[in-house]
């Protein structure tokens, strides 16, 4: 079974701290994507990375940054954290169009619930 | 612009109610289509998915045709149970040359009570 892990289910963090979201999937998965989920807005497409070292902005990177040094690991940088990033971050992975098709599914991490106060 | 539109929730049903839930898209191109569950405390799943028109994705008792001449893609189940309480997603998916592009509906919401 594809395991995507989040290394923190809840986390708190002050205003101005710069905060590390780390995700880790276990299933050699080219792709990886950084979303967050609000009430009412649903998921929303942070940053996404296609292979090692390359990455992309999705529809809200404001305020974020990512890093993909390895291929199992993925992570989400919040640069100088505000309380409007209080969220839950989700983490997803997945094949690349060309190993398992156009239609590879999305396998997420259970999410980490990111307070900042 | 491409979109999807579920139905608002929550929706809450009796066990072994039929379940409806309607999902709506606009896409230009040709889109698979999606529906991903998210249990309490979970991330999200697939549920099921179709990648042409008239194709019919099921699982776990849950049905959801791609048509084409409605662009809908409404997940059904006949009979609902309590561990079906979750929340939903309908998603589409397209290319953009090498790039894929995933659309999410906001999700809805579903209580089955006992």
């Amino acid at each position: 079974d594809v395991k995507v892990t989040q290394s923190s289910r809840y986390l708190v963090k002050r205003t101005g701290e710069k905060v590390f979201l780390e995700c880790v999937q276990d299933m050699d998965h080219e792709n990886m994507f950084w979303y967050r989920q609000d009430p009412g807005l649903g998921l929303r497409l942070i940053y996404f990375s296609y292979d090692v070292k390359m990455k992309e902005k999705g529809d809200i990177p404001e305020g974020y940054s990512v890093s993909r040094e390895k291929k199992e690991r993925f992570s989400l940088i919040l640069e100088s954290a505000s309380t409007s990033q209080t969220s839950m971050y989700l983490c997803a992975s997945s094949y690349s169009a060309g190993r398992q098709g156009r239609n590879s599914p999305l396998h997420f991490g259970n999410g980490t619930r990111l307070t900042v106060t | 612009g491409d979109s999807v539109t579920q139905m608002e929730g929550p929706v809450t049903l009796s066990e072994e109610a039929f379940l409806t839930i309607n999902c709506t898209y606009t896409a230009t191109g040709y889109p698979s289509l999606f529906w991903y569950v998210q249990y309490p405390g979970e991330g999200l799943q697939l549920l099921l998915k179709a990648t042409k028109a008239d194709d019919k994705g099921s699982n776990k008792g849950f049905e959801a045709t791609y048509r084409k001449e409605t662009t809908s893609f409404h997940l059904e189940k006949g009979s609902v149970q309590v561990s079906d309480s979750a929340v939903y997603f309908c998603a589409l998916s397209l290319y953009a040359g090498n790039n894929r592009k995933l659309i999410w509906g906001l999700g809805t919401s579903l209580a089955v009570n006992p």
